[in-house]
């Protein structure tokens, strides 16, 4: 297996646009993860999904995020429209869940709103 | 609200001493809990897991004890060598949803 993919890398973005991060989980995992991670506040969950359907959203910032699962293979953060303070390492994790086996995450999206 | 508190400053050991790394955890009863390992520009890897009902586990130069009376974690690795470099995050679990610590640098001096 490839692991947890996502896309893009790094994204540089103006104030006000709208950007969009994709994540592909591991094959068979049915539980997926947004994290976001800063300097100052370390990983923060932003939101989760388990079988594709979202389960706490708790950690979303704001309206301005919305994250969708339409299927077991994809998933998409969405900031509409950014600020600079998003600036930020977006990682997607996947699971499966009672495994005991733990959280694999992908290498990250480096987001930076100018 | 939940707080999770790791050495805030980086530790820097000779290499071939035992590095040991604390996580204590606050207003939180977590049925599990995870050691990743964090290198720069990567995502977390997972390293270990033990159990609100185990005291201690162990994972060849790797042993994570969990004291839940002290609310508290503490990760060895042993025969520490310098590519045991990296941050090492602490995630109490509980409900298949985990709050990381913000880490610990560990620096392996040779």
């Amino acid at each position: 297996d490839a692991g947890v993919i996502q896309s893009p890398r790094h994204e540089v973005t103006e104030m006000g646009q709208e950007v969009t991060l994709r994540c592909k989980p591991i094959s068979g995992h049915n539980s997926l993860f947004w994290y976001r991670q800063t300097m100052m506040r370390g990983l923060e969950l932003l939101i989760y999904f388990n079988n594709n359907v979202p389960i706490d959203d708790s950690g979303m910032p704001e309206d301005r995020f919305s994250a969708k699962m339409p299927n077991a293979s994809f998933s998409t953060l969405k900031i509409q429209p950014s600020e600079p303070r998003d600036s930020a390492v977006y990682f997607c994790a996947s699971s499966l869940t009672g495994s005991w086996r733990g959280y694999t995450f992908g290498s990250g999206t480096r987001l930076t709103v100018v | 609200s939940q707080k999770i508190e790791q050495n805030s400053e980086a530790l820097n050991i000779q290499e071939g001493k035992t590095a040991t790394l604390t996580c204590n955890y606050t207003n939180y009863s977590p049925a599990y809990l995870q050691w990743y390992r964090q290198d720069p520009g990567r995502g977390p890897v997972f390293l270990l897991l033990i159990r609100e009902n185990e005291k201690e586990k162990r994972k060849e130069r790797l042993k994570v004890t969990f004291d839940t009376t002290l609310k508290q974690s503490l990760f060895h690795i042993t025969a520490s060598q310098p590519a045991d470099s990296a941050t090492y995050l602490c995630a109490p679990t509980r409900d298949d949803k985990i709050i990381f610590g913000k880490g610990t640098r560990l620096h392996i001096l040779p």
